[in-house]
């Protein structure tokens, strides 16, 4: 059974930083790309960061680019995400998301870690 | 960046009924994905490749569409059919979702 599990998760002042982790289970992690997804508070979903196969490749989106880097350990089946100058519309559930085939499509997802930046 | 436009926003069917989500998006994509999200859960995969349902999803549900057009259709809506249903495109960076469609039961 594929499993995803986030931690790291909490609250943190803005411009601090703030990893967070998922733990990979029931599949061959280092066969698949990864990815975080974010969804604030009564929002709708934002895809933050992919992370290639070997993690010599990485993609952000601009709101995140220069802040957020995403990395992973084949060997640990583990899946990070380091967050840095955290803004308070960074606050979100950060879910951890394998993606697939034709079109990329997200197919298994963790159940969600909450990020609160706030002062 | 690709924009996909869902509507409607929210809707209400009552059991039995047939329901139909659009999405549409700002430029011709190759598929388009669905997402199931219940209050309080993760996300999950209903429909991807634009018609293929996930494993698990009942066979009452069905994908559709091409270039920037794009549907999800509920052939006789149940209870537990209520929930938001994202569409997703990821065949151009970067990846985006449709804001979103909350169905609910009339």
């Amino acid at each position: 059974e594929v499993q995803l599990v986030e931690s790291g998760g909490g609250l943190v002042q803005p411009g601090r930083s703030l990893k967070l982790s998922c733990a990979a289970s029931g599949f061959t992690f280092s066969n698949y790309y990864m990815a975080w997804v974010r969804q604030a508070p009564k929002k709708g979903l934002e895809w933050v960061a992919t992370i290639s196969t070997s993690g010599s490749r990485t993609y952000y989106p601009d709101s995140v680019k220069g802040r957020f880097t995403i990395s992973r350990d084949n060997a640990k089946s583990s899946l990070y995400l380091q967050m840095n100058s955290l803004k308070s519309e960074d606050t979100a559930t950060y879910y951890c998301a394998r993606r697939v085939g034709n079109g990329f499509p997200f197919d298994y997802w963790g159940q969600g870690v909450m990020v609160t930046v706030s002062s | 960046e690709i924009v996909l436009t869902q509507s409607p926003t929210t809707m209400a069917a009552s059991p039995g009924e047939k329901v139909t989500l659009t999405c549409r998006a700002s430029s011709s994509v190759s598929y388009m994905h669905w997402y199931q999200q219940r209050s309080g859960t993760s996300p999950k995969l209903w429909i991807y490749e634009t018609s293929k349902l996930a494993s698990g999803v009942p066979n009452r549900f069905s994908g559709s569409g091409s270039g920037t057009s794009y549907s999800l259709t509920i052939n006789s809506m149940e209870t537990e059919d209520a929930a938001t249903y994202y569409c997703q495109q990821g065949s151009s960076y970067p990846p985006t979702f449709g804001a979103g469609t909350k169905l609910e039961l009339k």
